[in-house]
């Protein structure tokens, strides 16, 4: 098993479209997730960290559930800007920088 | 406000032949490191440095080798390049060890004939 599992997609959704991606990991003590943004041919950007509690950043929400090990990204009100493949990172304890698992990605394309 | 620059951007090698990947950050950032990026499979750790003049292995480090003599600035070279080492290079740093949030650089696409 992976350490990090994502569906590849892509997801293709019309703009204005709620889309949500769910990320799985096998490590139970990993205590540390993101999602990253990367565009085509560009650099992963930090999008968000994702707390136990869940958080949100504007139309982005992410959770955590740690009994079932997945994270996921909910994207609401899609842009055509929001086109791009988002990373879940997950960290393997005992964390730091150099203790990330990168997933493969999600694509997500944003459509008029 | 540079963050983390790569260079170069492109690159195209033979076989057996050697080069140098430039990194360079100017947000007095602690930590550094090099992924690659692959068709299918995520970024993969090369090298990390948590300091000047301190370095160690990250997952596929073979091939590769690093130096860190000032905290700005971190290459990495190819030893004798192989086709297998054709892919996208970045390089990233944190503030700090413990801190898991990157910056990355833009990227150099390498391809190994």
């Amino acid at each position: 098993r992976k350490e990090v599992e994502q569906d590849p997609g892509p997801f293709n959704v019309p703009e204005g479209a709620t889309v949500a991606f769910n990320c799985t990991y096998s490590n139970s003590a990993s205590q540390s997730f993101f999602w990253y943004r990367q565009d085509c041919r560009k650099e992963p950007k930090l999008l968000m960290s994702v707390y136990s509690s869940g958080n949100e950043d504007g139309r982005f929400t992410a959770q955590l559930n740690r009994a079932s090990q997945y994270i996921s990204l909910l994207i609401r009100d899609s842009k055509l800007s929001d086109s791009a493949t988002y990373l879940c990172v997950v960290n393997r304890p005992p964390g730091g920088g150099n203790k990330l698992t990168f997933g493969t990605g999600t694509q997500l394309k944003v459509e008029l | 406000n540079a963050g983390v620059t790569q260079t170069p951007k492109f690159q195209v090698l033979k076989t057996g032949q050697s080069m140098t990947l430039q990194c360079a950050q100017d947000m007095n950032h602690e930590y550094m490191s090099w992924y690659r990026q692959d068709p299918g499979m995520g970024l993969r750790l090369i090298h990390y440095s948590v300091g000047a003049g301190i370095t160690d292995q990250g997952e596929v480090p073979n091939g590769y080798n690093v130096s860190r003599s000032t905290t700005e600035d971190f290459p990495l070279r190819l030893l004798s390049a192989a086709p297998s080492q054709t892919s996208v290079y970045f390089c990233a740093s944190s503030y700090s060890t413990g801190n898991e949030k990157l910056f990355f650089g833009s990227g150099t696409q390498l391809s190994v004939l």
